[in-house]
Order: C-alpha cells, then structure tokens, then sequence
C-alpha cells in the first residue's frame, strides 16, 4: 500500500519550456502533498506544500509564479516549472501524507530535469 | 535551521551496528526516519511521537528525546540492504508554526 507515483521520471528540455510534473497517491487518499528539489549529496529542500482544494504554501525563496503547484484532487498534485532555465536544472520529487504529524510522507520516484 | 545529523557518513563491515544521531534547535513534535538510495526516492522508516519513545523495524530501531531535541537511528547486525543516505525529517516549531524540515544527511555504506 501507499503507492505514490510521479511522471515524468527524467525530462530534457531547451531553456524558456514549461514542464510540468504530476504526483498521484494510487491507493489512498492524500490530503497533503509536498514538493521538494534535491541537488547532488544534499538533502531534501522542502519547496511548498498543497493541501487538496487550497493554495499551497511556499517556503521561504520559491517563486511561486515560478513553480505553480495545483492540487486539484486528493490523489493528484502537479508542479509545473515556468520558463524553465539551466539553474532550474535539478531532482524534484513529491511526496503524498494523508495528513498530520503522525503519517508518514509516501515518496515519489522523482523526477530528473535537464535544461539545456 | 536544518537537523544536523551526524555523522555525516559512516562505513561499515556486515553485521556491525551504526548510531545514526538528529539534532535539531527546535523543538520537536515528532521525528520521521527515511533512507534513501542513489538516484531513488527517499522510503520511510518510522515515526516517533512522544518523547522518549523508541521504535523498532527489524533491527533497526530509533529513540525520540523530547526534551533534548534529539533522535537516533540505531542499525544493528547491518546488512549490504542498509546502504543509502538517512535521513531524519522533523515537524519542528518555528515562527509560530510546525514546518517540516530534512535533516542534512548520513551517508552509510556496508562492506561484505
């Protein structure tokens, strides 16, 4: 159980396109997702968090008109990069939690962009 | 700001054990430990709650101190399955609210 599944899994793209990246929990309801971006031998940076039917929140250096995040249902979130460029080159990975600090977050398999 | 983990990254012989240490300036509502492999997303361990709680996964296990804002990962008999990069991840209290936050990492390798 807790299977949360994102997609792409690597996407190649020339600077100033658009990419967008969909997390869906298959099996169970999400309440929260989040979002991160991880670069090479460093953790996890949390970049906004979405709960089904709100706004999400962004963390502190995210631009939000930069990373447009929608969660439209409990089993779906999506993070769309606008105008991308090289320096947004990077591993983004979602995570699904059916909410509160007692549920575990349920990882993606992340996504790997490169801008050229 | 980020759980300081130490160490920062620890070799291992087969079947030996590892304390893995999550330090934050926080306070804490509650600890998650995660591994992740190169290249994979990070899969969850558990979760401690209360202070001075310990948990166990087969042999690995973990301690949450409230007071000191602390929690370890303890790896024992590790086996070639338990290399990856822990993490801690923290609901901690800061500027009026529970953010979620990473620990900076513990890169742990087991030799045959």
């Amino acid at each position: 159980g807790a299977v949360v599944s994102q997609h792409p899994s690597r996407v190649i793209c020339k600077s100033g396109t658009s990419v967008k990246i969909e997390c869906r929990s298959l099996d169970f309801q999400a309440t929260t997702m989040f979002w991160y971006r991880q670069f090479p031998k460093q953790s996890l940076m949390l970049m906004a968090t979405s709960n089904e039917g709100s706004k999400a929140t962004y963390e502190q250096g995210v631009e939000k008109d930069k990373f447009l995040i929608n969660h439209a249902s409990l089993t779906l979130s999506t993070l769309t990069v606008t105008s991308a460029h090289p320096e947004d080159s990077s591993f983004y990975i979602c995570s699904a939690s059916q909410g509160g600090s007692n549920q575990p977050q349920h990882f993606g398999d992340g996504t790997r962009l490169s801008i050229l | 700001q980020q759980p300081v983990q130490s160490p920062q990254a620890v070799i291992l012989r087969e079947g030996e054990d590892a304390v893995i240490n999550c330090s934050s300036s926080k306070a804490l509502y509650s600890v998650h430990w995660y591994r992740q492999k190169h290249g994979e997303a990070p899969v969850f361990l558990m979760i401690l709650l209360k202070g001075g709680e310990q948990k166990g996964h087969e042999k690995i296990s973990a301690s949450f101190n409230e007071k000191k804002q602390q929690s370890s990962l303890y790896l024992t008999a590790s086996q070639l399955s338990y290399s990856g990069t822990y993490f801690c991840g923290t609901d901690a209290y800061t500027s009026g609210t529970y953010k979620y936050i990473f620990g900076t990492g513990t890169r742990l390798k087991v030799l045959a």
